[in-house]
């Protein structure tokens, strides 16, 4: 596989759950990014992680969202105590210099 | 100064015209500028990308021009066609030469293609 793998596509949770997604990026891409995209909106930057180190963060990364990069391979991206407004498309993609960035497919997030 | 402005919001062109989206940014630190495409349900697709050093690029029916001096870039798509309805974006990042820093993305164009 040479693409940016995210799983899973689709997840509907009830209000106040936690949902965990996981993203695989292509294998030689040292870097990793996470976006968020609502409804009729460009993707917003989330946060982005150099191997296992995570270098920026969006101030739209509440305290309710965690983003991990163990062992700088795949990364997770968890949201406590879903709302209403968590609601839209994750999307991940990675990059290496010179290539610029991939996107995978994205999670389709509804919070009920 | 991190946006990127993009417009028109959305665009109705005949098949076999020519699309053109234009943006504007104002952070000169950019040195990386893709376009994507993106199909409902679908995350976006790199189509086509520029370095500032470059005024225009070509790629098969998709150019980018781009204009350091007015901090200004457009998509143009040649002979359009139905397949390619669907929304654009253009963005912009720092860290072509050191390792790509967050891109920053324009509002979208959405493309119509009639018959």
């Amino acid at each position: 596989d040479t693409g940016v793998s995210q799983d899973p596509r689709h997840k509907i949770t009830k209000r106040g759950q936690n949902v965990t997604f996981r993203c695989d990026p292509i294998s030689e891409h040292n870097r990793l990014y996470w976006y968020r995209q609502t409804l009729g909106q460009g993707p917003e930057f989330l946060t982005y992680f150099q191997n296992e180190a995570q270098l920026e963060k969006s101030r739209l990364l509440s305290d309710r969202f965690s983003a991990e990069r163990p062992k700088g391979s795949f990364s997770t991206l968890e949201i406590q105590r879903t709302e209403q407004g968590d609601s839209a498309m994750y999307l991940c993609a990675s990059s290496i210099q010179g290539a610029g960035y991939t996107f995978g497919s994205g999670t389709r997030l509804t919070v009920v | 100064q991190q946006q990127v402005k993009q417009s028109p919001q959305s665009l109705i062109v005949q098949k076999g015209g020519i699309s053109i989206i234009n943006c504007a940014y104002e952070n000169t630190a950019f040195d990386y500028f893709p376009w994507y495409q993106q199909f409902p349900g679908k995350g976006p697709a790199l189509l086509i990308a520029i370095r500032p050093d470059v005024s225009e690029k070509k790629e098969g029916r998709f150019t980018i021009s781009f204009n350091k001096s007015a901090k200004q870039f457009s998509l143009h798509i040649m002979d359009s066609q139905p397949g390619d309805s669907a929304t654009y974006f253009c963005a912009a990042s720092v860290g072509a030469n050191t390792g790509f820093q967050k891109l920053v993305f324009g509002t979208g164009t959405r493309l119509l293609v009639s018959p």
